[in-house]
């Protein structure tokens, strides 16, 4: 069965620095999404992306958050400037379409900022 | 802006026994439902999901949820757990209106089968 892959499985970085957490969406998906869990609290949906642009996000998407489909394959989900409270599970999702279709996620990334 | 309360933090229960998970979402209007789990060192997998119609539903390995939307209630069931159902188990909601595409999340309910 086709599965979401992200990679890396775990990201330490220094604050201030620049990540890129990757993820592989579903092949014939064709909505995707990040969500983050912070260590003992609910996961919380960052943003959804359709047809080469956020259809939605919340308010933890600030500017220093951007996501982009580089490939047609890769989804990526980039943070400019970490901060310590950045640290958390990201999770990537896809759907194939619009109406009643499941959200697949994927394993998710370990972020750790020192 | 919608809401999920997960009742239980942390629940433990020998094998055989049954299972009940609460779950109760906060909006106004109309919503899709789901429960996902995630067994240890695994991603998020979907039990099961309601969007319109019988609101019992069967979802994967025996389990099932009950929607009652004067309660607005989807609470999860099992009427025998075994110890591979240890995981943690997410309550979740989507209101169902177009252009909406986030799914809000409980804090998740920790199961531990003890065997």
């Amino acid at each position: 069965e086709p599965e979401v892959t992200q990679t890396p499985s775990h990201q330490v970085t220094q604050m201030g620095q620049e990540v890129i957490l990757r993820c592989v969406p579903i092949s014939n998906h064709l909505y995707f999404y990040w969500y983050r869990q912070i260590l003992g609290q609910k996961v919380e949906f960052l943003v959804s992306f359709y047809n080469n642009e956020i259809s939605e996000k919340s308010e933890i998407f600030d500017d220093q958050f951007s996501v982009e489909r580089p490939d047609g394959s890769n989804f990526t989900l980039k943070i400019r400037s970490t901060k310590l409270e950045d640290s958390a599970m990201y999770f990537c999702a896809s759907r194939q379409r619009e109406g009643t279709d499941t959200q697949y996620f994927g394993p998710g990334t370990r972020l750790t900022v020192l | 802006a919608q809401s999920v309360s997960q009742h239980n933090h942390h629940v433990i229960l020998s094998e055989a026994a049954s299972l009940e998970l609460g779950c109760n979402y906060s909006y106004g209007g109309t919503v899709n439902l789901f429960w996902y789990v995630q067994y240890p060192g695994q991603h998020l997998q979907l039990l099961l999901k309601y969007f319109s119609g019988d609101p019992l539903v069967k979802g994967i390995k025996g389990f099932e949820a009950e929607f009652i939307k004067s309660k607005f209630s989807f609470n999860l069931r099992k009427p025998s757990v075994q110890w591979s159902d240890t995981a943690e188990y997410f309550c979740a909601v989507k209101s169902s209106g177009a252009g909406s595409y986030q799914l809000t999340f409980g804090k998740g309910t920790k199961l531990s089968v003890i065997p």
